[in-house]
């Protein structure tokens, strides 16, 4: 079935250094990609998604490309700030496969940013 | 309000007892999720809505496990007999349809359940 892999963490980085959160997925059929952000003590949120290959999602200066042939959707950004603490969820989903158009999420990458 | 709310935000119960937990998905939105994060597992799907049918239940871990929409909108998920396996926090998730259809769903802050 449908899966999604990313990097455990937990990440520590200090402020201004540069991210990379990597997934990789094994899907069935074109999966669209998502990156969801969990702030403490707030709910999932989206934060950039790509639904074709070569696509790049980006968002508050986070960024990732949809890579067909490594079959992956690292997230980055060039400069993190204090306020990018969080958990990193990378998702896809497919209408075929065993995600059947539901959500199918890796198991989250908490990220330290220390002033 | 304007996002997904639920109820309780906080529940303990003892083993064996019977929780529901409710979900309020934004207004208009005909598609409702319900998703399980627990320690170590990660996000788990467990029921799909379309409006007041759930074409997708393959989630639901055992017959423990049920819920229902009504109106199109507010939802309740129930755990009979609970269990402590059963501790984690419940997520539910709104959107305008299908994801893979290109709708964006809209999570609440979830509703955590400790069984002791």
């Amino acid at each position: 079935g449908d899966s999604v892999t990313q990097m455990e963490g937990p990440v520590t980085l200090s402020e201004e250094a540069f991210l990379t959160i990597n997934c990789t997925y094994t899907a069935t059929g074109y999966p669209s990609l998502f990156w969801y952000v969990q702030y403490p003590g707030e709910g999932l949120q989206l934060l950039l998604k790509a639904t074709k290959a070569d696509d790049k999602g980006s968002n508050k200066g986070f960024e990732a490309t949809y890579r067909k042939e490594t079959t992956s959707f690292h997230l980055e950004k060039g400069s993190v700030q204090v306020s990018d603490s969080a958990v990193y969820f990378c998702a896809l989903t497919s209408y075929y496969g065993g995600s059947q158009g539901n959500l199918i999420f890796g198991k989250g990458t908490k990220l330290s940013v220390k002033p | 309000g304007a996002g997904v709310s639920q109820s309780p935000s906080n529940k303990v119960t003892e083993k064996g007892k019977d929780v529901e937990l409710r979900c309020d998905p934004i207004s208009g939105h005909t598609a409702l999720y319900w998703y399980r994060q627990s320690l170590g597992q990660g996000l788990e799907f467990l029921i799909y809505f379309q409006g007041n049918s759930a074409p997708d239940k393959s989630g639901l871990p055992s017959d423990r496990f049920s819920a229902e929409r009504t109106g199109g909108s507010v939802s309740t998920l129930t755990i009979q007999r609970t269990q402590q396996e059963d501790s984690a926090v419940y997520l539910c998730a709104s959107g305008g349809g299908k994801i893979w259809s290109g709708n964006t769903i809209y999570f609440g802050e979830g509703s955590w359940l400790t069984v002791v």
